[in-house]
């Protein structure tokens, strides 16, 4: 049982440049969730989708696009990297609400922006 | 939007003690959980726990919903408890997003 996996797990870039961060998950969830983790802070939302097709923004969407072409995949996008964009990202996914279920979260990438 | 509260920011323990961590937030919610951050920033899934009290081993959970609080206890402390513990709420109207406290930085001795 895989869960969430996000790739890569490590990632430098130079500021300008572009990149995509991946998460796939096999647990047929609905929903899918990217967030970004700062020292010493908790994590705030950047974009989420609750279905095939769909994307939303969260708190911090500015700076990332996203897209969920397949049910299994959410993709994160940095189109122009800058270095407040230096960040732990996270990818979540869950069955969605209404039931009330659980949130579960990949290992993390550690993205590093000079 | 809603705020979540942690308390204590830092707790640093003994090994063998019991501890209490505290999570206010400011409004009604559908979903909370309790997080456990490893030294390797892996976020680890404590509880799912929206309402009532629940156990898992040395660690157990509550949520009073009415009052807008969770409590995490965790007794008997390993070193292996060291890390960050987060709350994270789901606000009634936030369509399923999360919100995170600041967590609650632990240390144990051996």
């Amino acid at each position: 049982n895989a869960g969430v996996t996000q790739t890569p797990k490590f990632r430098v870039l130079k500021t300008g440049q572009s990149m995509t961060l991946l998460c796939a998950q096999d647990m047929n969830h609905e929903y899918m969730y990217w967030y970004r983790q700062d020292p010493g802070m908790g994590l705030r939302l950047i974009h989420y989708s609750v279905g095939e097709g769909t994307t939303a923004k969260g708190e911090v969407p500015d700076g990332y696009n996203v897209s969920r072409l397949k049910k299994q995949n959410f993709l994160l996008g940095l189109e122009s990297a800058a270095p407040s964009q230096t960040s732990v990202y996270f990818c979540a996914s869950s069955y969605g609400t209404g039931d009330r279920q659980p949130q579960h979260f990949g290992d993390g990438t550690r993205l590093s922006i000079l | 939007g809603i705020q979540v509260e942690q308390s204590p920011p830092d707790l640093i323990l003994q090994e063998g003690a019991n501890s209490t961590l505290r999570c206010n937030f400011s409004d009604s919610v559908n979903n909370l959980q309790w997080f456990h951050q490893n030294p390797w920033g892996q976020l680890i899934n404590l509880f799912y726990i929206p309402s009532g009290t629940k156990q898992n081993g040395r660690l157990s959970a509550t949520t009073v919903a009415t009052e807008r609080y969770s409590l995490l206890y965790i007794s008997s402390s390993q070193t292996t408890d060291s890390g960050v513990y987060f709350c994270a709420v789901e606000p009634w109207d936030s369509g399923s997003r999360l919100t995170f406290g600041e967590g609650t930085q632990l240390t144990v001795n051996p």
